[in-house]
């Protein structure tokens, strides 16, 4: 079983449209996130989310929102799209505590592309 | 912001070399490092990972460094295979129970 699963795997879309991109994690995580991944690769983290709290980066634009009805899924969702929220994003989880971090496991992403 | 970042954007190795990737990082308070591999079309893979009370840790054909009094990581591949070619991200956690990532190196494998 995929530990860490994103759908679509592709999206196209047009401009001012309103989309979402689901995520679940099988791993019993209590962290998950949203990335975003540019052209020159660069990861930006957009989000991280657990039962607690909420972090969002202060330059993600409030156009984008999580959504995560349980503990297992957070999912993405954008509105009014523009060109430039074309990149590839990708969701994550991991464990955190106190000295017990853990790696991130990553989905396989969805590319998104804004016509 | 805090930040992690990397010395070289692409690196280039004969095949059957070793390979070292270098990662600078800024935040004093990161306890946990993680060097990431991604390979064109998919999610980055985990490789290893060492915590702030460790200097050194090994893996299979992986190596990686940490300096903290310079702030420094570096990853070392034994034996560099054309498998090995991919884009390798080094990362952090601290305090801010989030996983931030590094610019990226590109690692290409020569015949």
């Amino acid at each position: 079983d995929t530990a860490v699963s994103q759908t679509p795997k592709y999206l196209v879309t047009q401009m001012g449209n309103d989309k979402s991109i689901k995520c679940e994690q099988n791993l019993g995580h209590d962290t998950m996130y949203w990335y975003k991944q540019d052209s020159k690769k660069f990861l930006k983290i957009m989000f991280s989310y657990n039962n607690k709290e909420l972090i969002i980066n202060e330059t993600v634009p409030n156009r984008f929102s999580p959504k995560s009805p349980d503990k297992a899924h957070l999912n993405l969702h954008i509105n009014s799209l523009e060109l430039g929220d074309s990149a590839v994003y990708f969701c994550a989880s991991s464990q955190l505590g106190q000295g017990m971090n853990t790696e991130a496991f990553f989905g396989q992403g969805t590319r998104l592309t804004v016509v | 912001g805090e930040s992690v970042g990397l010395h070289l954007p692409t690196l280039s190795v004969q095949e059957g070399d070793n390979s070292i990737i270098n990662c600078a990082y800024s935040n004093s308070a990161s306890d946990y490092f993680i060097w990431y591999k991604q390979e064109s079309g998919k999610g980055p893979q985990f490789i290893i990972d060492i915590r702030s009370n460790m200097d050194k840790r090994q893996g299979q054909r992986v190596t990686v460094l940490l300096n903290k009094t310079v702030k420094h990581l570096s990853l070392q591949i034994a034996a560099t295979q054309p498998g090995d070619s991919a884009v390798y991200f080094c990362a952090e956690t601290g305090s801010a129970r989030q996983l931030t990532f590094g610019s990226g190196t590109q690692l290409t494998v020569l015949p």
